[in-house]
């Protein structure tokens, strides 16, 4: 089956910029999410890109996208303790509208 | 979200014991869909509905049921057959299939622990 891989955890310091990675395996993946879970909630949808863009700006997200390599990633800019949650990507591909998540990534902001 | 309720948040019950987790969408989403999150680890399918009266298994189906009979309601029933229930239980809903730009839209989740 298709695969999302992530690191599990990132630590960086308040005021930092803080960049998430994320690939996947299906060649085929149409639209690419960033979703934010704080501690005891469900997940909030960030962001999208369709597999056509490279890159996506919103306020402090940016989100740059090679489909060659099937590499996604989550930059945030100026990180708050606010920011620290779990992070998952997640892929769909162009069969119904099922998704495939990562593991997630643990950010942790220190002060 | 405010247009997916679940409930209870926190469900405790003994070994051997069947339970029901509910989902309520006001979202008027066709499909519906449960995961399975354990501690450091991603989203895990369960069960997904793409039509009332109508779903199919996930990746990890056994020990688990669910119903379809409304549109807005797609309850999950913990067995007694899963061997390893505690966990944490989300529900989520979409727009039909042939919406590619829908994103999923998550409920808070009950965290289910079983002794």
């Amino acid at each position: 089956g298709e695969d999302v891989e992530q690191s599990l955890f990132l630590s960086v310091r308040e005021g930092d910029s803080s960049v998430i990675n994320c690939t996947y395996t299906d060649s085929s993946s149409t639209y690419l999410y960033w979703y934010k879970q704080e501690p005891g909630a469900g997940l909030q949808l960030l962001t999208y890109i369709f597999s056509n863009m490279d890159m996506k700006q919103d306020q402090r997200l940016t989100v740059l996208l090679n489909k060659k390599d099937k590499h996604l990633s989550l930059r945030i800019a100026d990180t708050q303790t606010g920011d620290s949650a779990i992070y998952f990507c997640a892929e769909k591909g162009n069969a119904g509208n099922m998704l495939t998540f990562g593991g997630g990534t643990r950010l942790m902001v220190k002060p | 979200d405010g247009g997916i309720t679940q409930s209870p948040k926190y469900l405790f019950r003994k070994e051997g014991q069947n339970v029901t987790l509910s989902c309520e969408q006001n979202l008027n989403h066709d499909a519906m869909y449960w995961y399975r999150q354990d501690p450091g680890q991603g989203l895990r399918l369960i069960y997904y509905s793409q039509i009332v009266n109508d779903f199919q298994k996930g990746d990890i189906a056994e020990g688990y049921s669910v119903s379809r009979e409304k549109k807005e309601s797609f309850p999950l029933t913990v067995t007694s057959a899963q061997k390893n229930p505690t966990a944490f239980y989300l529900c989520a809903t979409g727009k039909a299939e042939e919406s590619w730009e829908s994103p999923l839209h998550f409920g808070n989740g009950t965290r289910l622990t079983v002794t």
